[in-house]
This record gives C-alpha cells, structure tokens and sequence, in this order.
C-alpha cells in the first residue's frame, strides 16, 4: 500500500462547482497533514494544514479523521484560478521533517 | 529575496554524463532536502539533511550524491546521466525547531530544475 493516496483525477467542473478530493495514509504514526497546491511548471507552495478539529480558510475547508486515516479537502464555488494540482501530504511522526506527497489531483475549472 | 535558489532552471545532458545541481538558502534553516518529481508519481524524496555535515538517503537515492559542507548549500550530484533521471528536481528547506509547531510546515521550496538526459 503507498503511504499516502489521493484519487487520481483529473477532475474537470463549472465554475462555482464544489469539488471534494480525498486522500488517504498508511502509517498510523503519522502526526501532520496537509494540503500543497501545486501550479503548472511551478514549485509545490502550503495551502493549508489538515487538523481533526476540520479548518476552514474562506472557500477551503480540509479535514482530518485519524480513526479512518483520511483526509478530505472541499473547495466551494470554485473559481478559475482554482486550477491547478492539489496534493495531498503527510509529515511522519518519528522524524517531523520529512514530507510524503500523494501523486496529486489536478483540477481544472471551466467557465 | 529570502529563499531557496536553485541553479540551473534548465539543463539537458547526454548519457553518462556528469553534473551538480546546485541549492542554496539564506534562512539558515538545518534541514535541506532533495525531491524528483515525475508524471503520475508525486515527489519523491532523494536526500536530506538535517545540518551541515550530516547527509541521509530518502526513497529513491540511487544514481546521485550530496554533501552539506555549509548549512546554506545543499548540492546534489548526478555522476553518469541516465535517462531515467529525466525529471524535475525541486529543493526544499526547513527551520527544524518551527516544524514542530502545531500546524506549522515551513517548507520552502526552490522553484525547480528541469533536466532532461538524452
């Protein structure tokens, strides 16, 4: 099983569409979690941190469940410049400073 | 600007053939990490260092060296260019005490080498 799993897309939708991606990890150990957005041709930048509490920031919301090891992000009214690669990634709990990336999810939005 | 400096952006090789991609910081974060990203496979880690001096193998370390002689350089050397190192190939740094902050990730990443080996 890879550690970290996302759908593998792509995703197309409409403008203003709510779009979900989903992930999943393997070690259990596991104590950090994000989202990384990554543009065309460009570097991976933070989108958000993932807690089990969920966090929302403006159209984003991710959440955290530990039990099932999943991770969700939902963007609403999703705009154009939504488009891009989301990427799902997990920092293991015995070194903290390594990143696992999921393969990724690229979204395009169509107006 | 702050950040992570990675040179050159763009590089093609022949086969058997050497080079350095280089990485630089000016942060003076201890952590430094090296990652190959290809079609359909996500990032995947290299190398990484946790200071100056101090090197470790991540998931696919075959086929290319580092040294960290300073905290700011992080070079990663290919020694004989195989095409299936054709990829892009990003730099990340990290302030290892703020990495343990809840929510925090502080990775910065350079904006990438595109090599192609022929």
């Amino acid at each position: 099983r890879k550690e970290v799993e996302q759908d593998p897309g792509p995703f197309n939708v409409p403008e203003g569409a709510t779009v979900a991606f989903n992930c999943t990890y393997s070690n259990s150990a596991s104590q950090s979690f994000f989202w990384y957005r990554q543009d065309c041709r460009k570097e991976p930048k933070l989108l958000m941190s993932v807690y089990s509490s969920g966090n929302e920031d403006g159209r984003f919301t991710a959440q955290l469940n530990r039990a099932s090891q999943y991770i969700s992000l939902l963007i609403r009214d999703s705009k154009l410049s939504d488009s891009a690669t989301y990427l799902c990634v997990v920092k293991s709990g015995g070194s903290n400073y390594k990143l696992t990336f999921g393969k990724g999810t690229l979204l395009t939005v169509n107006p | 600007n702050a950040g992570v400096t990675q040179t050159p952006k763009f590089q093609v090789l022949k086969t058997g053939q050497s080079m350095t991609l280089q990485c630089a910081q000016d942060m003076n974060h201890e952590y430094m990490s090296w990652y190959r990203q290809d079609p359909g496979m996500g990032l995947r880690l290299i190398h990484y260092s946790v200071g100056a001096g101090i090197t470790d193998q991540g998931e696919v370390p075959n086929g290319y060296n580092v040294s960290r002689s300073t905290t700011e350089d992080f070079p990663l050397r290919l020694l004989s260019a195989a095409p299936s190192q054709t990829s892009v190939y990003f730099c990340a740094s990290m302030h290892l005490g703020q990495g343990r902050e809840k929510g925090s990730d502080g990775y910065t990443f350079g904006s990438g080498t595109r090599l192609t080996v022929v």
